[in-house]
C-alpha cells in the first residue's frame, strides 16, 4: 500500500484478554517503530525494529508486551493479559532507513485500544 | 534523560490570527529537532525540522527557529487557516533512530 497501514482500528476488550495489534510498513522501509499515545500524554516510545531484529525494547511497558517482526515486513504487538492503563492509541511507524537523522517517520492512522 | 515540553491546549483561534506554540527541550549536545501535525482521523506527518542550531525549519507557512541559548523550537504562523486545525507535536532525535515526542498541543481554528 501507499502508507502504514495498522489494523484493526479500534479494539475493545475486556480486561485480562490478550490482544493483537498488526502493522503493515511502506514497502521497503527497513526501520519500522511502534509508540503509544494515551490521553494527555505524548508518544510514548515502545520498540524499534532494523529488519526483524529488535535492537531497541526498552520502551515495553512490561513483559505482558511483547513484538515480532517477520520478512522485514508486517509487525505484530501483543498484550497480554491486558489491563485497563493499557488503553491507549498505538502508533506504527516506518522509515527507509535504520537512523532518523533525517526525522521523517510514517506514521499510519493507529489502533485505538480500550480495554474495559 | 533527553525530553520535549510543549504548551498545554488547547489553542482556539480566529481565522488569520497568529499562531505561537512553545516548544522547549532538555538534551545533551545538539538534537536535531521537529514538528509533526497530526490532522484529525490521519497519521502523523512532519511538518518541518532543523538539524542545527540557528537552522530555520519552514513547511506551509509554519516556521521554527532552533534557538540553543534557550532550549526551544516554537512554532510560527502569521496567519492561520481553519485547515490548520490539528494536533501539533514538537520532537527531538534521542540517539540515532529514536523520536522524543512533547505531549503534543491542539489548535482549533474558528472561521
Amino acid at each position: 500500500g501507499a502508507g502504514v497501514s495498522q489494523s484493526p482500528s479500534n479494539k475493545v476488550t475486556e480486561k485480562g484478554k490478550d490482544v493483537e495489534l498488526r502493522c503493515d510498513p511502506i514497502s521497503g522501509h527497513t526501520a519500522l517503530y511502534w509508540y503509544r499515545q494515551s490521553l494527555g500524554q505524548g508518544l510514548e516510545f515502545l520498540i524499534y525494529f532494523q529488519g526483524n531484529s529488535a535492537p531497541d525494547k526498552s520502551g515495553l511497558p512490561s513483559d505482558r508486551f511483547s513484538a515480532e517482526r517477520t520478512g522485514g515486513s508486517v509487525s505484530t504487538l501483543t498484550i497480554q493479559r491486558t489491563q485497563q492503563e493499557d488503553s491507549a492509541v498505538y502508533l506504527c511507524a516506518s522509515s527507509p532507513m535504520g537512523g532518523t537523522k533525517g526525522g521523517e517517520l510514517f506514521f499510519g492512522e493507529g489502533s485505538r485500544l480500550t480495554v474495559l | 534523560g533527553n525530553s520535549v515540553t510543549q504548551m498545554e491546549g488547547p489553542v482556539t483561534l480566529s481565522e488569520e490570527a497568529f499562531l505561537t506554540i512553545n516548544c522547549t527541550y532538555t538534551a545533551t549536545g545538539y538534537p536535531s529537532l521537529f514538528w509533526y501535525v497530526q490532522y484529525p482521523g490521519e497519521g502523523l506527518q512532519l511538518l518541518l525540522k532543523a538539524t542545527k542550531a540557528d537552522d530555520k525549519g519552514s513547511n506551509k507557512g509554519f516556521e521554527a527557529t532552533y534557538r540553543k541559548e534557550t532550549t526551544s523550537f516554537h512554532l510560527e504562523k502569521g496567519s492561520v487557516q481553519v485547515s490548520d486545525s490539528a494536533v501539533y507535536f514538537c520532537a527531538l532525535v534521542d540517539s540515532s533512530y529514536k523520536l522524543i515526542f512533547g505531549s503534543g498541543t491542539r489548535l482549533l481554528v474558528r472561521p
